[in-house]
C-alpha cells in the first residue's frame, strides 16, 4: 500500500517547546515538502527537499527546521521560535524527475499550541 | 468581527446538478496546473491537471478548462454527489516545478 504517512494525526505543544512532525512515503519519489495550512488561506511552503541532504527554505522558514537523511522521510521540527505554531501541517511529495511533476499530500498533521 | 480572509468562496448545489468552481490564476508563465479536493481534517487529493498547451482535459465526472487569455480555470464536476462535498483549490508551477502557489478554494456543499 504505497503512499505518504503523517504521524501523529493531531498534536499539543506547550509554549516554548519543540515538537517534531513526521513524514514518511514509499512512493520512491525524491521531492519532499512541507506545508502549513492557516483557516481561508492557501496552502504555504515551509521548506522544500529535492534529494537527500539537501534542502531549501521556503516562503516561511523561520521557526521552522527540517532535515532528509533518508529519501522516504522529511521530519519538521517547529522550534519555540515560531511565533504562531498552531495550524494544520501538510507534507507532500513529487517524483521530481518526471514531467509533469506532480506533487501527492499526506493526511496532515493538526498542530495546537497550548 | 472576525477577519474576511477566513470565509472561503462557497457554491451550493443539488444532488445530480452539475458544479463549476472557478479559479483566478496570476502567472503567465505557470506552464501546469493541477486540481486538489480536499476533504475536512483531511490531506488534499489530486484531481486533475492540465499542462498550458492545452484548453480542455476530462477525466471521470470532471473537466478542467483553461483560458490563458484571461488566466481563468475551471473544474465542472458532472452530476455531484454528496460524498463531492469538501474544499476545491487550484495550484499553479509558476514556470517552477517545485513551487506550487495555490488558491484558497471554494467549498463545494451537495445537499441531498
Amino acid at each position: 500500500d504505497g503512499g505518504i504517512t503523517q504521524s501523529p494525526k493531531y498534536l499539543f505543544r506547550k509554549e516554548g517547546q519543540n515538537v517534531t512532525l513526521s513524514c514518511e512515503q514509499n512512493l520512491n519519489h525524491d521531492a519532499m515538502y512541507w506545508y502549513r495550512q492557516d483557516p481561508g488561506q492557501g496552502l504555504r511552503l515551509i521548506y522544500y527537499s529535492q534529494i537527500v541532504n539537501d534542502f531549501q527554505k521556503g516562503d516561511i522558514a523561520e521557526g521552522y527546521s527540517v532535515s532528509r537523511e533518508k529519501k522516504e522521510s522529511f521530519p519538521l521540527t517547529v522550534t519555540s521560535a515560531q511565533k504562531n505554531p498552531t495550524a494544520f501541517y501538510l507534507c507532500a511529495s513529487s517524483p521530481r524527475l518526471v514531467d509533469p511533476d506532480t506533487q501527492y499530500f499526506g493526511p496532515g498533521t493538526r498542530l495546537t499550541v497550548l | 468581527g472576525e477577519s474576511v480572509g477566513l470565509h472561503l468562496p462557497t457554491l451550493s448545489v443539488q444532488e445530480g446538478d452539475n458544479s463549476i468552481i472557478n479559479c483566478a490564476y496570476s502567472n503567465s508563465a505557470s506552464d501546469y496546473f493541477i486540481w486538489y479536493k480536499q476533504e475536512s481534517g483531511k490531506g488534499p487529493q489530486f484531481i486533475i491537471d492540465i499542462r498550458s498547451n492545452m484548453d480542455k482535459r476530462q477525466g471521470q465526472r470532471v473537466t478542467v478548462l483553461l483560458n490563458k487569455t484571461v488566466k481563468h480555470l475551471s473544474l465542472q464536476i458532472a452530476a455531484t454527489q454528496p460524498g463531492d462535498s469538501a474544499v476545491y483549490f487550484c495550484a499553479e508551477d509558476g514556470g517552477s516545478n517545485y513551487k506550487l502557489t495555490f488558491g484558497k478554494g471554494t467549498l463545494l456543499t451537495v445537499n441531498p
